[in-house]
């Protein structure tokens, strides 16, 4: 069975503030994870995955995640953000995704 | 890009009545996955196709059927609607040589009443 959890389900920042949002999973095949961002309205949109290899994967909009083995995370992260972030990120993993809850993040002007 | 097609966008049905919802994947992918996600809620994912078969099962209740026919599309059947089934409905495709890497599509919005 694969299960996902966020920490945080909702996040406030202001623009420039770096953000990292926590992700931490449970399966017992072949990791497959991946960060989706839903923008107001819209569907999901892969931000990036990872599958094997470089623990450190970068993605679009500035994105980064790193997987970290030992713990069972796959934290997502960007230096500074933008108003424009402003969206919900979720977590995901398998091929028949499970989703980690979702995290809302507000970023103010 | 060719993305993922989704049609109908927007569907109002009343309770007990049928609903078809059609997906039409991006060129060369050969799986179709389709995902419920209620207000509020995680996507939650419901059946998926390889090459024409069903590959996978999730929390589709029995009310509800899909198929993928020849040229990849897919549609998912829905019979004596409830106000429950009020959703976004995903459609997502992959090929198989991405590693199950899934693009969604913009969802079809069906309201129950």
């Amino acid at each position: 069975a694969q299960s996902v959890s966020q920490h945080n389900h909702h996040v406030i920042l202001s623009e420039a503030a770096s953000l990292e949002l926590g992700c931490n999973y449970s399966y017992g095949g072949t990791v497959n994870l991946f960060w989706y961002v839903q923008y107001p309205g819209q569907h999901l949109q892969l931000l990036l995955k990872y599958f094997s290899g470089d623990p450190l994967v970068k993605g679009i909009k500035g994105f980064e995640a790193e997987f970290i083995k030992s713990k069972f995370s796959f934290n997502l992260r960007k230096p500074s953000v933008q108003w424009s972030d402003t969206a919900e990120y979720f977590c995901a993993v398998g091929h028949k995704l499970t989703f980690g809850g979702g995290t809302r993040v507000l970023v103010k002007p | 890009a060719a993305g993922v097609i989704q049609s109908p966008r927007h569907l109002i049905k009343e309770k007990r009545e049928t609903a078809t919802l059609k997906c039409y994947p991006i060129p060369r992918h050969d799986t179709v996955y389709w995902y419920q996600q209620g207000p509020g809620q995680d996507p939650q994912f419901l059946i998926s196709f390889y090459e024409k078969m069903q590959s996978d099962k999730g929390s589709i209740p029995d009310r509800f059927s899909a198929q993928q026919f020849s040229d990849y599309h897919s549609e998912l059947n829905m019979s004596s609607l409830e106000l429950g089934d009020s959703a976004l409905y995903f459609c997502a495709s992959s090929s198989r040589g991405s590693s199950y890497e899934q693009y969604f599509g913009p969802g079809t919005r069906l309201t129950v009443t």
